[in-house]
C-alpha cells in the first residue's frame, strides 16, 4: 500500500528556514518522480517543485515564486522526499503536501506558517 | 509558462444535476490534464488523468474529456458526496499548473 507522510512543519519567522520530510512506503522514492504542492489557508492548490526518478536522471524543477529558495531532494537509503525551504515569507504559508508521480497518491500535508 | 483558466470558480446544483467544468489551457498541452476533488479539510483526491481516464475507484459518474487547450470534468448525476472544490491540473510541461477551482455547492 502506498503511504505518504509528511512532517517537519511549524511556525518560522519571516526570513528564517524550515525542512519538510515526506516519508513514503509501498514503493521506492528513487524510481519515481516525486512533487511537492500547497494550499495557503482557504486558496487553491500551487505546484511547487518537482524531482525525477534516478532513472530519469533526477532532474529538478521549481515554481517561479520558489525558486532560489527552495530545493527539492531525496535519500534514497531513507526513503524520503525533503523540501528545504529558505528566506521564508508570509506568502509562504500553507499546507505543504507531497504527492507520488501524477499526483495519484498524495500525503496528509503539514502547516508551514511564516509570521513573527 | 503555460496558464490553466478553470470556469466557473463557484456554482450551484442539485443532486440530480449533470454538472460540467471547464479548464483552458494558454497553450497545447496534449492530454496532460488531470483533475482532482477536493473536500473541506481534505488531501485532494485525483479523479482524472491523462484527461479523460478514469482513475480506479473512482464512480463512472466522472468524466473527462478534451485535449490540446480545452477540457471538461461532467459529474453525470451530481449526488450529495460529490458537493466539494474541483481543481485541473496541466503536467505538460514545467513549472505545473493548477486551475484555480470550482466550488460545487448545494442549490
Amino acid at each position: 500500500e502506498v503511504q505518504l507522510v509528511e512532517s517537519g512543519g511549524g511556525l518560522v519567522q519571516p526570513g528564517g528556514s524550515l525542512r519538510l520530510s515526506c516519508a513514503a512506503s509501498g514503493f521506492t522514492v528513487s524510481g519515481n518522480y516525486m512533487t511537492w504542492a500547497r494550499q495557503a489557508p482557504g486558496k487553491g492548490l500551487e505546484w511547487v517543485s518537482v524531482i525525477y526518478s534516478d532513472n530519469s536522471g533526477g532532474s529538478t524543477y521549481y515554481a517561479d515564486s520558489v525558486r532560489g529558495r527552495f530545493t527539492i531532494s531525496r535519500d534514497n537509503s531513507k526513503n524520503t522526499l525533503y523540501l528545504q525551504m529558505s528566506s521564508l515569507r508570509a506568502e509562504d504559508t500553507a499546507v505543504y503536501y507531497c504527492a507520488k508521480g501524477d499526483a495519484e497518491y498524495w500525503g496528509q500535508g503539514t502547516l508551514v506558517t511564516v509570521s513573527s | 509558462d503555460i496558464q490553466m483558466t478553470q470556469s466557473p470558480s463557484a456554482m450551484s446544483a442539485s443532486v440530480g444535476d449533470r454538472v460540467t467544468i471547464t479548464c483552458r489551457a494558454s497553450q497545447d498541452i496534449s492530454n496532460y490534464l488531470a483533475w482532482f476533488q477536493q473536500k473541506p479539510g481534505k488531501v485532494p483526491k485525483r479523479l482524472i488523468y491523462a484527461a479523460s481516464r478514469l482513475q480506479s475507484g473512482v464512480p463512472s459518474r466522472f468524466s473527462g474529456s478534451g485535449s490540446g487547450t480545452e477540457f471538461t470534468l461532467t459529474i453525470s448525476s451530481l449526488q450529495p458526496e460529490d458537493f466539494a472544490t474541483y481543481y485541473c491540473l496541466q503536467h505538460n510541461s514545467y513549472p505545473l499548473a493548477f486551475g484555480g477551482g470550482t466550488k460545487v455547492e448545494i442549490k
